[in-house]
């Protein structure tokens, strides 16, 4: 896990309201990603992004928000919006390859698990 | 669309017996195949990859894995089993030149090793 934060650990959130879940990186990495897992299934991507100031939608953005300010950190947003947000999310990022393919791997964080109460 | 199947929920094994964790996958062109361990509650570790090059490719912690073309398969292996292998397995794919660099991930394959 070593190189990518995320915080918190755990949380809890009421319905209806609004958390944000931290992803920060010191590989200098330029891609940044946002996994949501559910018991018995794969990854499912929610946002990714590039570079700075650029994300994309991944296969489950709705009810999820991002950004990114800073090549460091890509925080996620689950909105009220979302309807089961109830999940293990997951962030990774990547070393877009330039002149080698032996940086193509995304490099996890040790997750955010959060509940709604 | 490219995908990946695990076809094993589970797979058990006796520590000290050889290890396979199966995958298969479909995606246009030549695929960049990887696989990632997950312990609970935590992120998930890069265990290997193929790109290019050689079949057979080593990792982490002992495993390797054979890339077959013919078969569209990616199957892990290990020679001999420990108990602290026992975790999650995860095989992923991104088509080649795909500009989001996306992986798309199997279901995963929870692998129990019994002392």
């Amino acid at each position: 896990d070593g190189g990518i934060t995320q915080s918190p650990k755990y949380l809890f959130r009421k319905e209806g309201q609004n958390v944000t879940l931290s992803c920060e990186q010191n590989l200098n990495h330029d891609a940044m990603y946002w996994y949501r897992q559910d018991p018995g299934q794969g990854l499912r991507l929610i946002y990714y992004s590039q570079i700075v100031n650029d994300f994309q939608k991944g296969d489950i953005a709705e009810g999820y928000s991002v950004s990114r300010e800073k090549k460091e950190s890509f925080p996620l947003t689950v909105t009220s919006a979302q309807k089961n947000p109830t999940a293990f999310y997951l962030c990774a990022s990547k070393q877009t390859p330039r002149t080698s393919l032996s940086t193509d791997t995304q490099y996890f964080g040790p997750g955010t698990r959060l509940t709604v109460l | 669309a490219q995908s990946v199947a695990q076809p094993e929920d589970q797979v058990n094994v006796a520590e000290g017996n050889p290890l396979t964790v199966k995958c298969t996958y479909s995606v246009s062109g030549n695929p960049y195949l990887f696989w990632y361990v997950q312990y609970p509650n935590r992120g998930l570790q890069f265990l290997l990859k193929y790109i290019t090059g050689d079949n057979l490719v080593k990792g982490s912690y002992g495993f390797e894995a054979e890339f077959n073309k013919s078969q569209t398969s990616f199957h892990l292996k290990k020679p001999s089993a420990l108990v602290s292998d026992s975790a999650l397995y995860f095989c992923a794919v991104r088509a080649p030149g795909d500009a989001g660099n996306m992986l798309t991930f199997g279901g995963g394959t929870r692998l129990m090793v019994k002392p």
